[in-house]
C-alpha cells in the first residue's frame, strides 16, 4: 500500500511568486492535514480537509489556502511568497477526520529567495 | 489552547542503553490523545507510540514505552536497548479527543534531538 506522497520534494521560489504543493493521501483515506515546519516556530497546523471540505484552519494569513479534490488529493497554495515562508511543508492523511492515527508524507522543502 | 513542552532540546545515549525523553502538556480537556513521533533525516514523521488519556495503563510498543502521568500532565518516552537507527528528532504531540466539530489538529512540542553513540 503506497504511503502519503508529496510533490515536489524540493522547490525554490522568488519572493512575490506563488506556489502550489500537492499531497496524495493513502488510498482510502479521506482526511488530509497540512503542517508547516520551521526551525524557529516548529510544527504548526495549517488546515485540515475532509471530504473536500475545510474543517479547520490554523493561524496563518489568507495567503495560505488549500483545497481537496473528490479523490481526496489535496493541494495547498501560498501566494505572494515571503522569505519567512521558507519551510518544510508536511501533509498527513487519516482514514477519517478524528481518526487517531495520522500518516505523514516526506514533505516539500520550500525555499524562498 | 493546548501547549506541549519538551524541555530537552538534545539528548544522547549509548547504544544498547536506555534513555527517557520528557514531555509536559497543558490542557483543560479531559478527552485527548498523546503521541510520540520520530523524524529521522529523511524528514518523514513516523508514529512511535500513542496514549489515550482515558487509559490508565501506559502504552508499550516493543522497545518503546511511555510513562503517562495524567494529573501531572506528563508524558515521557522511554527507549530501551537503544539502536543506531533510533537516532532522530522526537516530537511529543497532543490531539483533542472530542467529536463533531472538534479540531483534530496535532499540537507539537519543539522536539528533542536524540543521538545514539556506538
Amino acid at each position: 500500500k503506497a504511503g502519503v506522497t508529496q510533490t515536489p520534494r524540493y522547490l525554490i521560489k522568488t519572493r512575490g511568486q506563488q506556489v502550489t504543493l500537492s499531497c496524495s493521501p493513502i488510498s482510502g483515506h479521506r482526511s488530509v492535514s497540512w503542517y508547516q515546519q520551521t526551525p524557529g516556530q516548529g510544527l504548526q497546523f495549517l488546515f485540515e480537509y475532509f471530504s473536500e471540505t475545510q474543517r479547520n484552519k490554523g493561524n496563518f494569513p489568507g495567503r495560505f489556502s488549500g483545497r481537496q479534490f473528490s479523490n481526496s488529493r489535496s493541494e495547498m497554495n501560498v501566494s505572494t511568497l515571503e522569505l519567512g515562508d521558507s519551510a518544510l511543508y508536511l501533509c498527513a492523511s487519516s482514514l477519517f477526520a478524528g481518526t487517531t492515527e495520522a500518516f505523514f508524507g516526506q514533505g516539500t522543502r520550500l525555499t524562498v529567495v | 489552547a493546548q501547549t506541549v513542552t519538551q524541555s530537552q532540546p538534545e539528548m544522547s545515549v549509548q547504544e544498547a542503553e536506555t534513555v527517557t525523553l520528557s514531555c509536559t502538556y497543558d490542557t483543560s480537556e479531559s478527552d485527548y490523545y498523546l503521541f510520540w513521533y520520530k523524524q529521522p533525516p529523511s524528514r518523514q514523521m513516523i508514529l512511535v507510540i500513542r496514549q489515550e488519556a482515558y487509559k490508565q495503563q501506559n502504552a508499550t510498543e516493543n522497545r518503546f514505552s511511555v510513562n503517562f502521568q495524567k494529573a501531572a500532565k506528563s508524558f515521557s518516552l522511554k527507549i530501551s536497548d537503544s539502536q543506531l537507527g533510533d537516532a532522530a528528532m522526537y516530537f511529543c504531540a497532543y490531539r483533542s479527543g472530542g467529536s463533531g466539530g472538534s479540531n483534530y489538529k496535532l499540537t507539537f512540542g519543539k522536539g528533542t534531538l536524540l543521538t545514539v553513540n556506538p
